[in-house]
């Protein structure tokens, strides 16, 4: 099974709805790092978390971190066409592992106008 | 401020040929990471440079090596070319090593093998 697990694999929403993605870590979490991906591109950082209970956002984006259950979320609010790409979940496990990231494989996120 | 620009963007190779990939980092970054992605996957860590030292390499064979020069620019060779190696190839520079520092991807390398 995968390090990180990402759910759901594929995301279809219609424009201006919300939506959540989630990242599940088998192992303990030093940090969690979100990127966006456009097919056959590269990866686009959006927000990084370290505490539990942080979350940060930008613009319609909002990132949480729960700690404890070692999972993460990443939420859209009012979707756009503008929003749709792969998401990606990458993980820290800090240590001697410090900025060598394990990502999980990705949600492909389709918005319709 | 230029981001992490990488060449070729794309590059087909046969079976057996061998590749170099390179990569600029931000400037000011220090750190350097490769990445493979294959189609469908989320990329997979291969290696970390720091001040031209290797810091880190992820479960790939021998076949890959890299380095950093001292401008903190970095090359990615693969030998022996396979056709499992046909992936979309990251680079990706920090500061430093640092676990709270964001690496910043570039638009990677498509490499094909025939």
């Amino acid at each position: 099974s995968q390090e990180l697990e990402q759910s759901p694999q594929s995301l279809i929403v219609q424009e201006g709805k919300n939506l959540t993605i989630n990242c599940t870590s088998s192992k303990t979490l030093y940090g969690l790092y979100w990127y966006k991906q456009k097919y056959g591109e590269g990866l686009i950082f959006l927000m990084m978390l370290q505490k539990g209970g942080e979350e940060k956002s930008h613009e319609k984006i909002t990132a949480k971190l729960d700690e404890k259950k070692q999972q993460s979320s990443l939420h859209i609010t009012a979707s756009q066409p503008s929003h749709a790409g792969i998401y990606l979940c990458g993980a820290d496990r800090g240590g001697t592992s410090y900025g060598k990231l394990t990502f999980g494989q990705g949600t492909i996120l389709t918005v319709h106008p | 401020d230029a981001g992490v620009t990488q060449s070729p963007t794309h590059l087909i190779k046969t079976r057996g040929q061998h590749v170099t990939l390179r990569c600029s980092p931000i400037s000011g970054h220090k750190s350097v990471s490769w990445y493979q992605q294959v189609l469908g996957q989320g990329p997979q860590f291969i290696f970390q440079y720091y001040e031209k030292e290797e810091r880190g390499r992820g479960n790939f064979p021998d076949r890959f090596s890299a380095r950093q020069f001292p401008n903190y620019s970095s090359e990615l060779n693969v030998n022996a070319l396979l056709l499992g190696d046909s992936a979309l190839y990251l680079c990706a520079s920090s500061p430093g090593t640092g676990g709270n520092q964001p690496q910043h991807f570039g638009d990677g390398t498509r490499l094909s093998i025939l």
